[in-house]
């Protein structure tokens, strides 16, 4: 049974550039989360998304863009990229009341 | 607002030798706490859900408690391939995001 899949694993951009991070989660769960961890940090949440909508989003500016696709799979858009988006990306997957399982998350890094 | 605080920031343990962590919390009606644990370069990885005051879990040389105000993860007789860093998290309000500490980074030698 495969969990929840990143790609890519690594991308380098420059500032201004725009990126697009994509998920598939975990068979049978419905729910994404994306999460922004700094190194150092503990991860921060970004948006969930479930039947396609984005249900709730945490303290993120609007360059930061999701969207979910019938299948459950998910994706991340960041525009304008800035020095200090340079992070791990998490996506996590979840069924309603279950904890949320991670992937190993997309490292990016903004030059 | 909700806050979660984890100490100490980092911990050298000798093989062996048992310790705890901490996980303070603050959060307006708790929802479940969760410890996470994450090896270097990869996400977290799911090992418990607390509800409750009293609570336990425990899961090989591990074992997570839980009060009012704090959870502590207890780690009996540490192993070289315990070393990781620990993460701990409450359950928002509205039960869709989850609120991390900055974690703990523990590492036990031989």
């Amino acid at each position: 049974d495969a969990g929840v899949t990143q790609s890519p694993t690594h991308l380098i951009k420059t500032r201004g550039q725009q990126v697009t991070l994509r998920c598939s989660p975990k068979s049978g769960h419905d729910t994404v989360s994306w999460y922004q961890q700094a190194l150092g940090q503990g991860p921060q949440f970004i948006f969930q998304y479930y039947e396609e909508e984005e249900r709730q989003r945490g303290n993120f500016p609007d360059r930061f863009s999701g969207h979910q696709y019938p299948n459950y799979s998910s994706e991340l858009n960041v525009n304008a990229l800035l020095l200090g988006d340079s992070a791990l990306y998490l996506c996590a997957s979840s069924l309603q009341n279950s904890p949320l399982h991670f992937g190993n998350g997309t490292r990016l890094t903004v030059t | 607002e909700d806050q979660v605080t984890q100490s100490p920031e980092a911990l050298r343990l000798q093989e062996g030798e048992s310790s705890s962590l901490n996980c303070s919390y603050t959060v307006s009606g708790l929802r479940g706490l969760f410890w996470y644990r994450q090896d270097p370069g990869k996400g977290p990885e799911f090992l418990f859900t607390l509800y409750s005051a009293g609570e336990e879990k425990e899961k090989e040389r591990l074992k997570a408690t839980l009060t009012k105000k704090e959870s502590f993860l207890h780690i009996t007789a540490p192993k070289p391939e315990d070393s990781a860093t620990y993460l701990c998290a409450v359950l928002n309000q509205a039960g869709t995001a989850l609120i991390f500490g900055k974690g703990t980074t523990l590492s036990v030698s031989s």
